[in-house]
């Protein structure tokens, strides 16, 4: 069945190191969606992509970057520059700007 | 500056009785609005939507108020069950922006068996 399928469920980052966290989707969407959720805080958006090989920076892009350059594939980088990457990172996707985002069921990312 | 605004961060209501979620926002472009339900450790599961030309919209046990003059919209559950319980977000998109969501920082809603 259709779904959106983030791995892994629990990821460990040592300090100055890059780390990729991976959405695939099989909805056949064209938009895909990265969020960051922080403790009693909404979700933010981190970047997003429209269609194949193309995407832009959401309010909270620094330290991050992404590639889309499959239509189900969505990697999602935390680099060393983000220098507080410990949250609760969901990714999403949806079909016409009509159309609710459906979520994966996250990656918590922390550091050792 | 938060756009959308979820001013209570818990809620208990008994098992059978209507559980209210409120929700103000801000931003006057906002024109698509959304309820979404989250589990611990789970992403969160779309409830319901409103488009800015209703006022109301209903399904099943769940409905949806938009005030547009007051900026505030609301989420009725009747009746409430204890499955019900979960952190429940609001989020708006603006037209021509509608991809971007903004979301609320969440209501935790108990319902009490």
């Amino acid at each position: 069945d259709g779904g959106i399928t983030q791995s892994p469920k629990y990821l460990f980052r040592k300090e100055g190191q890059n780390v990729t966290l991976s959405c695939e989707q099989n909805l056949n969407h064209d938009a895909m969606y990265w969020y960051r959720q922080d403790p009693g805080q909404g979700l933010r958006l981190i970047y997003y992509s429209q269609i194949v090989n193309d995407f832009q920076k959401g309010d909270i892009a620094e330290g991050y970057s992404v590639s889309r350059e499959k239509k189900e594939s969505f990697p999602l980088t935390v680099t060393s520059a983000q220098k507080n990457p410990t949250a609760f990172y969901l990714c999403a996707s949806n079909q016409g700007s009509s159309q609710p985002q459906h979520f994966g069921d996250g990656t918590r990312l922390s550091i050792l | 500056d938060q756009q959308v605004k979820q001013n209570s961060p818990s809620l208990s209501v008994q098992e059978g009785r209507i559980s209210i979620l409120n929700c103000d926002y801000t931003n006057s472009m906002f024109d698509y609005f959304l309820w979404y339900k989250k589990y611990p450790a789970e992403g969160p599961t779309f409830l319901i939507s409103i488009s800015s030309i209703k006022d109301k919209n209903e399904d099943g046990r769940f409905t949806v108020f938009l005030n547009k003059s007051a900026k505030h919209l609301s989420l009725h559950i009747v009746p409430s069950q204890p499955g019900d319980s979960a952190v429940y977000f609001c989020a708006a998109s603006v037209r021509g922006r509608a991809r971007q969501l903004t979301f609320g920082s969440g209501t935790q809603l108990t319902v009490l068996p």
